[in-house]
């Protein structure tokens, strides 16, 4: 059974970057894309981005700037990055496996971590 | 505002059955058949419930199922259950340049 576990700081000032780790557990890290969802306190699901175990990325345009998603997979590992964060950035941040269509990316995830909480604030 | 539009709630009594509708355009829900459906109860992690419009993960009942016509895709829950009480969101792939699109969520009441 696969598993995701999210670790980072739970407080992040404004205007600097938030930094999460998503450990892959269960299985490999490899032919699968990974991704990071978020959700805002009392609010909707948005879509962060995505990295296959390549290396390759696709990310929201309306976070494209600040964010970098990468891949280790000598630990099973990926990671997020977003700078200058403030507070609309506040949100449980989610790691997600995807299942994907070559050409088209991913269209479903399929395995998600239970989340981890990030506020922004000083 | 989401991209896709589902309906804020919905309710219904044990053993019936329900819809919850999510429409969007032929850029994304009727364009593709990548429609997928979470269920998510308060504080846990989403639940992936339907994918590719109507293929349920191993482990899902068989009571969730879902559709899709035009630019509206469809979960029906049947036999409705106290447990069945949730947030639920469709997600669609889109052509445009957004990289996916979620519906804003439907809570499901069971009464």
């Amino acid at each position: 059974q696969v598993q995701l576990q999210e670790s980072g700081p739970g407080l992040v000032k404004p205007s600097e970057t938030l930094s999460l780790t998503c450990t892959v557990s269960g299985g490999s890290i490899s032919s699968y894309y990974w991704g990071w969802i978020r959700q805002p306190p009392g609010k909707g699901l948005e879509w962060i981005g995505y990295i296959y175990y390549s290396g390759s990325t696709n990310y929201n345009p309306s976070l494209k700037s600040r964010v970098t998603i990468s891949v280790d997979s000598s630990k099973n590992q990926f990671s997020l990055k977003l700078s200058s964060v403030t507070a609309a950035d506040t949100a449980v941040y989610y790691c997600a496996r995807g299942l994907g269509v070559r050409g088209l990316g991913v269209t479903t995830f399929d395995y998600w971590g239970q989340g981890t909480l990030v506020t922004v604030s000083s | 505002q989401s991209a896709l539009t589902q309906p804020a709630s919905v309710s219904g009594s044990p053993g019936q059955s329900i819809t919850i509708s999510c429409t969007g355009t032929s850029s994304d829900v009727g364009g593709y058949n990548y429609v997928s459906w979470y269920q998510q109860h308060p504080g846990k992690a989403p639940k992936l419930m339907i994918y590719d419009v109507s293929n349920r993960p191993s482990g899902v009942s068989n009571r969730f199922s879902g559709s899709k016509s035009g630019n509206t895709a469809s979960l029906t829950i049947s036999g409705l259950q106290a447990e069945d009480e949730s947030d639920y969101y469709c997600t669609s792939y889109t052509s445009s340049s957004t990289l996916a699109v979620f519906g804003g969520g439907t809570k499901l009441t069971v009464l």
